[in-house]
């Protein structure tokens, strides 16, 4: 079965630090996302990406966030100067598009646990 | 604001019992609603799609209520391996979704 997958799985930076998380959505899915997870906390919606370019992002993605698409495959999460703050476990998450993205099923990677010191 | 809200849990449960999880939500124009379960530090697995009154899959029934603005889910004849996190999930008119905080769940022998 089809999956999405994250890279890498756990990640150490030092505060101040940029950090590129990566993911691999499923081959034919049209529609990406970011979610982040502080621990013990909801998961919470930080951007959405169709046809190249952003489509939502909440209040959370600010200036230090960007996402990329870089080639056909590889889609991107950069945090430019990390804080404490930014340690979270980070999921990316992607739909086929089929009937719309409020009703496709969204399916979720590993994530990527970001832990900085 | 828009906000999806859970019971608190958790709910502690023996093995083979009946379990129900609530999840109200706020944005009258919310389009469709899904229940995630989710393990301890692993990612959100899709439990059940709740696109109209409600929905059925072997023990679990998941039940929309757009009048009251509530959801809900039943899990019938619990199993050791159904301990987890329930999360509610809404999506809006603008498809930003949002997450519940989730319910836990622990069925012990």
């Amino acid at each position: 079965e089809p999956e999405v997958t994250q890279t890498p799985s756990h990640q150490v930076t030092q505060m101040g630090q940029e950090v590129i998380l990566r993911c691999v959505p499923i081959s034919n899915h049209l529609y990406f996302y970011w979610y982040r997870q502080i621990l013990g906390q909801k998961v919470e919606f930080l951007v959405s990406f169709y046809n190249n370019e952003i489509s939502e992002k909440s209040e959370i993605f600010d200036d230090q966030f960007s996402v990329e698409r870089p080639d056909g495959s590889n889609f991107t999460l950069k945090i430019r100067s990390t804080k404490l703050e930014d340690s979270a476990m980070y999921f990316c998450a992607s739909i086929a598009m089929l009937a719309g993205p409020s009703t496709d099923t969204q399916y979720f990677g590993p994530g990527t646990r970001l832990t900085v010191l | 604001r828009k906000e999806v809200e859970q019971d608190p849990g958790p709910f502690n449960v023996p093995e083979g019992a009946t379990v129900a999880f609530n999840c109200t939500y706020s944005n009258s124009a919310s389009q469709s609603f899904f229940w995630y379960r989710q393990d301890c530090r692993k990612e959100p697995k899709l439990l059940m799609s709740v696109y109209s009154s409600g929905n059925e899959d072997g023990r679990f029934t998941a039940q929309l209520n757009r009048a009251s603005q509530y959801i809900s889910l039943l899990i019938r004849d619990s199993k050791l391996s159904d301990s987890a996190t329930y999360l509610c999930v809404v999506n809006g008119g603008s498809y930003i979704p949002t997450f519940g905080r989730g319910t836990s769940l622990i069925v012990h022998p």
